[in-house]
């Protein structure tokens, strides 16, 4: 079975500060990950996928085979990224499209 | 390109109605998957289409159904709707042949009173 976790529920920094965002998946084949992000009053929208190995609004996240783990990671907050965050899982078995979201993370950064 | 466009935006229906929600997908896209969002449980896989077929099936009753039409766009329907299925209703469409991650679009808040 797939399945993804974000220990915390809600994380709190202040503007500057750095912020990790906490993902652990248990899949056992070879998997997709996704870091969505939602903005007060917007559509879910992509902000990294782990086979880009981008870096998009500063924020950067690796995929920890041996950890099972896709933490998300920014070194310096910003008020602008207060949202929540959903940690993603692909596993195109036999096709599928089908995403296993965590719970999300509900990120406040503080002036 | 336009995105992935979901009507009607908001819906209150009485339990025992039935509902029937609409997405349009991103031209090109031919997978469509659609999604429950509650806070309690966060973000749960109801089905996905692809050329009009079924491909996957989430753990909801069969109150819960879906189709495809042959230009992509798919339509959930609930009947016999209860309390508990208030929600947000996401449609999200992909690419799989282009391998493209999945874009969502706004939602369908359903209220069932």
């Amino acid at each position: 079975a797939q399945r993804v976790t974000q220990p915390e529920k809600l994380l709190s920094v202040f503007k500057g500060a750095p912020v990790e965002l906490k993902c652990n998946y248990s899949y056992s084949g070879s998997p997709e990950l996704f870091w969505y992000v939602q903005y007060s009053r917007q559509r879910l929208q992509l902000l990294l996928r782990h086979i880009s190995r981008e870096s998009i609004k500063g924020f950067t996240a690796d995929l920890n085979k041996g950890e099972t783990s896709f933490h998300l990671k920014k070194p310096f907050a910003q008020e602008e990224d207060s949202a929540m965050y959903y940690c993603a899982l692909r596993a195109r078995l036999w096709g599928s499209e089908k995403l296993v979201f965590g719970k999300g993370t509900k990120l406040t950064v503080n002036p | 390109k336009a995105g992935v466009t979901q009507t009607p935006r908001y819906l209150i229906k009485t339990r025992g109605q039935q509902v029937t929600l609409s997405c349009s997908p991103i031209s090109g896209h031919r997978s469509v998957s659609w999604y429950q969002q509650t806070p309690g449980q966060g973000l749960q896989f109801l089905f996905e289409y692809f050329s009009e077929t079924q491909r996957n099936k989430g753990n909801f009753p069969g109150r819960f159904s879906g189709r495809q039409f042959s230009n992509s766009r798919s339509e959930m329907n609930v009947s016999t709707l209860e309390l508990g299925d208030s929600a947000l209703y996401l449609c999200a469409s992909s690419s799989p042949l282009e391998n493209t991650e999945a874009f969502f679009g706004q939602g369908t808040r359903l209220t069932v009173v």
